[in-house]
């Protein structure tokens, strides 16, 4: 696509659900990235694929996040039993290989209620 | 650690005037990245302007300058001519020793009429 899709853009939740955050990366680009941005913070590094491999998930908070990629394309962000304190804007960016070229999405907002 | 760091919170600026904002960074390695990006209250994250470290000239992009000095590691921006759109926060990021963008916590400017 011409840009970074992410899906959806808002998502309310109960405490405890289940959520799974999709971004949609510009087509070619092999590296994915998704971060995490508080309200009025800047912007926390959650993980990185380079294709299908994710060579540094140093950032995930929790083994209650976790991420994919498949087809070297779309990535998903799952948060199983969420708390409040998960409520953030999720961003996602892309890059055409590692280190050059990052494109932001629009981001996900997750408010846990 | 490798890090950004951004010490204005908040920079209040008249239209058609110019505006500089702070940023350092931290590292060892001698190739990395220096970017800047701009988020309106819609909140997508806007690429400003790129500096690698073995560029020899000042990054410029319209009205962005960026004033990098190697040896202070400082990597600042300047907006010049500064126009009511430009009112939002402003983030320095770095590539700095792997492929993940780290980000300072942010500036926002407030341009006056």
């Amino acid at each position: 696509g011409a840009g970074v899709s992410q899906s959806p853009s808002n998502k309310v939740t109960e405490k405890g659900k289940d959520v799974e955050l999709r971004c949609d990366p510009i087509s070619g680009h092999t590296a994915l990235y998704w971060y995490r941005q508080s309200l009025g913070q800047g912007l926390e590094f959650l993980i990185y694929f380079q294709g299908n491999s994710a060579p540094d998930k140093s950032g995930l908070p929790s083994d209650r996040f976790s991420a994919e990629r498949t087809g070297g394309s779309v990535s998903t962000l799952t948060i199983q039993r969420t708390q409040q304190e998960d409520s953030a804007v999720y961003l996602c960016a892309s890059s055409l290989d590692l280190g050059i070229g990052y494109t932001f999405g629009s981001g996900t907002r997750l408010t846990v209620v | 650690a490798q890090k950004i760091t951004q010490t204005q919170p908040g920079m209040f600026v008249q239209e058609k005037e110019a505006v500089t904002l702070d940023c350092t960074y931290d590292t060892s390695d001698q190739s990395y990245g220096l970017f800047w990006y701009k988020q309106p209250s819609s909140g997508e994250m806007i690429f400003l302007i790129y500096q690698g470290s073995y560029d020899e000239q000042n990054a410029t992009e319209g009205r962005y300058s960026l004033n990098f000095q190697k040896a202070r590691k400082s990597a600042n921006l300047v907006i010049s001519a500064s126009q009511l759109g430009d009112s939002a926060m402003y983030f320095c990021a770095g590539r700095l020793n792997d492929y993940k963008l780290s980000f300072g916590a942010g500036t926002t400017v407030t341009v006056r009429a």
